[in-house]
């Protein structure tokens, strides 16, 4: 049972590139979440989904975009990187709003040169 | 004020010590709380959810206090593979996103 896969798990990119980060999770979740972790700074939300086809902003969405054409996948694409975006993402699925807990993949290492 | 605070520490504390660390909240509406641990460059994992009565799980014992708008976990009997950083977690009752606090170092030395 794979739980929540990201790819990848490095990347180092320079301004004005742009990628997408890779997440599947294969645990049926309808929840999926986008989050970015700076250094002494808390988890910050940047997009969510509730389910396939359904997309929403989070907290900190600029930048960024994603889409939720089916149940197992929510990528991230970051249009035009900026140094800003250096940071730790994480992709993760919740069976509801999360009172079970959140699922995490093992997280992506962006650095923008 | 943050909507989530915490400590940062580190928190050094010898092994079969108890240490307890709290986390408050801003938003007295907040019904939701969690601790998520986290390990050196690591994904977070559910450590366990606090209820309004309290719980225990083993070591861990959750707490809250919704008077005075903290959360609570202690630790007991600590063993090194509880060196981790601790996550405070509070669901915000407007929109029911997790808002999350920046974690509280711990440090279990031999």
């Amino acid at each position: 049972n794979a739980g929540v896969t990201q790819t990848p798990k490095f990347r180092i990119l320079k301004i004005g590139q742009s990628m997408t980060l890779q997440c599947t999770q294969d645990m049926n979740h309808n929840y999926m979440y986008w989050y970015r972790q700076d250094p002494g700074m808390g988890l910050k939300l940047i997009y969510y989904s509730v389910g396939a086809g359904i997309t929403d902003k989070g907290e900190v969405p600029n930048g960024y975009n994603v889409s939720r054409s089916t149940t197992e996948d929510f990528p991230l694409r970051l249009e035009l990187a900026a140094p800003s975006q250096t940071s730790v993402y994480f992709c993760a699925s919740s069976y509801d709003e999360g009172n079970y807990g959140y699922t995490f993949g093992s997280g992506t290492r962006l650095t923008v040169v | 004020r943050k909507e989530v605070e915490q400590d940062p520490g580190p928190f050094n504390v010898p092994e079969g010590a108890t240490v307890a660390f709290n986390c408050t909240y801003s938003n007295s509406a907040s019904q939701s709380f969690f601790w998520y641990r986290q390990d050196c460059r690591k994904e977070p994992k559910l450590l366990m959810s606090v209820y309004s009565s309290g719980n225990e799980d083993g070591r861990f014992t959750a707490q809250l206090n919704r008077a005075s708008q903290y959360i609570s976990l202690l630790i007991r009997d600590s063993k090194l593979s509880d060196s981790a950083t601790y996550l405070c977690v509070v669901r915000r009752p407007s929109n029911y996103q997790l808002i999350w606090g920046a974690g509280t170092k711990l440090i279990i030395k031999p």
